[in-house]
């Protein structure tokens, strides 16, 4: 079974400095895997996904993502972290049955950015 | 654009009694899938619909049931509601012709089971 496993519940970061959310995976085949974002009362923010391709994966707000197949890890990075980062984040990973497909979500870390 | 909406935002229901919410794909949709979110937890497939259809269904008892509409809309039905059905129920839609192209969520609905 497909699964995704995020093993920090919470990572903290000064303003600035360089952020690292991890994520590894476990897949049979080829790994489609996305990185989303959540605001507090708010629904899930698309920031990024991997399908094929160059192992680095730029999204949105200036955030990327290392895909490393050999340490089957999916790891969500920023250069220089702002306040306005702190949320929470999920990894995912696409799980196709059929025609059909379905996500299965990691437990989500939470990124504090303090000033 | 409008994207995924869903209605209502907040909910509140006594165990036993039965829950309908709504979602409104965003334009250009036609696949919609139902999440259950719940406190601390990241969303829990419960099913997608397309064509009117269920495609696939997560592992959820059949008391939540869904409906597609012909304009693309769906409904998530929990009947017999219990405390732990409590949660965020996101609503998130895709085009089925681009199986690459990320899911787009709506903000939820707050559903408390008291």
């Amino acid at each position: 079974a497909q699964s995704v496993a995020q093993p920090e519940d919470q990572v903290n970061v000064a303003e600035g400095n360089p952020l690292t959310v991890k994520c590894t995976y476990s897949v049979s085949g080829n790994p489609y895997l996305f990185w989303y974002v959540q605001y507090p009362n708010r629904g899930l923010q698309f920031l990024l996904k991997y399908i094929t391709g160059d192992n680095l994966v730029k999204g949105s707000y200036g955030f990327e993502a290392e895909f490393n197949k050999s340490q089957t890890s999916f790891h969500l990075k920023k250069p220089s972290a702002l306040v306005s980062d702190s949320a929470l984040y999920f990894c995912a990973v696409r799980d196709r049955l059929g025609g059909t497909y379905k996500y299965i979500f990691g437990t989500g870390t939470r990124l504090k950015v303090l000033a | 654009d409008a994207g995924v909406t869903q209605s209502p935002t907040h909910l509140i229901k006594t165990r036993g009694q039965q829950v309908t919410l709504r979602c409104s794909p965003k334009s250009g949709h036609d696949t919609v899938s139902w999440y259950q979110q719940a406190l601390g937890q990241g969303p829990q497939f419960i099913f997608q619909y397309y064509e009117e259809e269920e495609r696939q269904r997560g592992n959820f008892p059949d008391r939540f049931s869904g409906h597609q509409f012909p304009n693309y809309s769906s409904e998530l039905n929990v009947n017999a509601l219990l405390l732990g059905d409590s949660a965020l129920y996101l609503c998130a839609s895709s085009f089925f012709g681009t199986a690459n192209s990320p899911l787009h969520f709506g903000n939820g609905t707050r559903l408390t089971v008291t």
